[in-house]
């Protein structure tokens, strides 16, 4: 079953706005991170957030975490072209020693310029 | 190497036929991860080892997909008997971990083998 799941499915928006991003999840979790995938390429990670964490900062990136409602958000301000690509949140819940990262469906976002 | 390395990069193969999938990971990297992506799709864990043991073997699909990983490095990923429902692109990612409970860390991922089963 999905662990996280991506929404909206799809995004398209103008150059310059801001694109948001959002990821709830079933399970309690280590950590969260968001993954980014240009057509036909492996991902890239972006940003992690633990568990204990509420916000974080990355350049044009901004992750929230609410681990009361299971939700994360991704926030790309002063988007531009080259952020067009699919996004993926990933959880890493508790399972004790061993940890594997589960995968939404994404989410693609298009940027026009 | 610098990154993670897959090969082979395209593979087609007729139906029944066995495939090798070879991922080469960050030296260092002791976690390594197998996932499948089809057309349109999120990723499906498929395998994940720590060193060359196999904690968590819950996504494979079948007995015809097998992994192995030898000197806590290369893996290849074994589907026999290939079917048309095999067809996806097979992603490899390797992580540093750290301590045992730490958590995954950042998954670094190669760009994929795509497999084509006609």
């Amino acid at each position: 079953s999905q662990q996280g799941e991506e929404d909206p499915q799809a995004l398209s928006i103008q150059e310059g706005e801001n694109a948001t991003m959002n990821c709830s999840y079933k399970t309690s979790i280590n950590n969260l991170q968001w993954y980014r995938q240009n057509s036909g390429r492996g991902l890239v990670h972006l940003i992690l957030i633990r568990s204990n964490e509420r916000e974080k900062h990355s350049g044009r990136l901004r992750v929230t975490l609410d681990t009361s409602k299971k939700s994360s958000s991704l926030l790309i301000t002063a988007s531009r072209a080259a952020d067009t690509a699919s996004y993926f949140c990933a959880t890493d819940a508790m399972t004790g020693a061993n940890s594997k990262l589960t995968f939404g469906k994404g989410i693609t976002l298009s940027v026009r310029p | 190497g610098a990154g993670v390395s897959q090969s082979p990069s395209n593979k087609v193969t007729e139906k029944g036929k066995d495939v090798e999938l070879r991922c080469d990971p960050i030296s260092g990297h002791t976690a390594l991860y197998w996932y499948r992506q089809s057309l349109g799709q999120g990723l499906e864990f498929l395998i994940y080892f720590q060193g060359n043991s196999a904690p968590d073997k819950s996504g494979l699909p079948s007995d015809r997909f097998s992994a192995e990983r030898t000197g806590g490095s290369v893996s290849t990923l074994t589907i026999q008997r290939t079917q048309q429902e095999d067809s996806a692109v097979y992603l490899c990612a390797s992580s540093l971990r750290i301590r045992e409970l730490a958590g995954a860390g950042e998954l670094f991922f190669g760009e994929g083998s795509r497999l084509t089963v006609l």
